[in-house]
C-alpha cells in the first residue's frame, strides 16, 4: 500500500497568515503517460464529513475559494492557505488515488494561534 | 445534484454482524464508470478505505478487512449496502459513503460527494 505522510500533525497558525501543509507519499503517484499527479486534498470540519478541495494535486474543486492551492509532483506535495480564514479551522487529509487502495495521510489539524 | 445518506445501527455488539446501507440520489449505478465507496473514520483518527462497488459488479475491498466485508447494491432503489462480519470493539467509528469520480480506471478512486456519516459504536 502507498504510504502518504502529513507534515505537521498540528499547525497554529494566525488569522491572514499563511498555512502550508506538507504530504508525503512513500512511492510516486505521477503518472507519465498523462502528466498527473494523483493526490487529492480534503477538508474536514467538527461533525462534517470531508469535502473535497483539490485534485490531481493543484486543481481546485468547484466553489473552493481561491486562497487554497496544492503544487508539488511525485511523492512531495503542499497544501497552502494563502490567508487563513477563522472558517477554515479543520483537519486536512491527503490521499493518492494512483491506485488501490486508495490512502489518506493521519491528517493536520489546523488552528488560530 | 447528487447526495448520499448512511443508514443502520448505531451500536453494535462484539462478533455480531453490521449492515449499513448507503441511500443515494443524483446518479445511477447502472451509468457507464459510477462507483460508490465506504470509508470509515475512528474517533479521532484518520480515514481509513474499505470497499467500492462500481457499476460493472467489480468490488474491491480493503486487503486488511476483505475476508470480513461485502459489498452489494439495489439499483432499482439507488442503494449500496455494506456487511462488516464478527464486529469488534475497534472497529467503532463513524462510516461514511461516498460517490467515487471517474478519473481513469476503476483502481483510480476519487471520493467527490460524501454521505454525514453515521456513527457506529461496538460495545457489549
Amino acid at each position: 500500500d502507498i504510504v502518504l505522510t502529513q507534515s505537521p500533525d498540528s499547525l497554529p497558525v494566525s488569522l491572514g497568515e499563511r498555512a502550508t501543509i506538507n504530504c508525503k507519499s512513500s512511492q510516486s503517484v505521477f503518472y507519465s503517460s498523462n502528466n498527473k499527479n494523483y493526490l487529492a486534498w480534503y477538508q474536514q470540519k467538527p461533525g462534517q464529513p470531508p469535502k473535497l478541495l483539490i485534485y490531481w494535486a493543484s486543481s481546485r474543486e468547484s466553489g473552493v475559494p481561491d486562497r487554497f492551492s496544492g503544487s508539488g509532483s511525485g511523492t512531495d506535495f503542499t497544501l497552502t492557505i494563502s490567508s487563513l480564514q477563522a472558517e477554515d479551522v479543520a483537519v486536512y487529509f491527503c490521499q493518492q488515488y494512483y491506485t488501490t487502495p486508495p490512502t489518506f495521510g493521519q491528517g493536520t489539524r489546523v488552528e488560530i494561534k | 445534484q447528487i447526495t448520499l445518506k448512511e443508514s443502520g445501527p448505531t451500536l453494535v455488539k462484539p462478533t455480531q454482524t453490521l449492515t449499513l446501507t448507503c441511500t443515494f440520489s443524483g446518479f445511477s449505478l447502472t451509468t457507464y464508470g459510477v462507483g460508490v465507496g465506504w470509508i470509515r473514520q475512528p474517533p479521532g483518527k484518520a480515514l481509513e478505505w474499505l470497499a467500492v462497488d462500481y457499476w460493472n459488479d467489480d468490488n474491491r475491498y480493503s486487503p486488511s478487512l476483505k475476508s470480513r466485508f461485502t459489498i452489494t447494491k439495489d439499483t432499482s432503489k439507488n442503494q449500496v449496502v455494506l456487511t462488516l462480519t464478527n464486529m469488534d470493539p475497534v472497529d467503532t467509528a463513524t462510516y461514511y459513503c461516498a460517490h467515487i469520480r471517474r478519473v481513469g480506471g476503476n483502481s483510480n478512486v476519487l471520493f467527490d460527494y460524501w454521505g454525514q456519516g453515521i456513527l457506529v459504536t461496538v460495545s457489549s
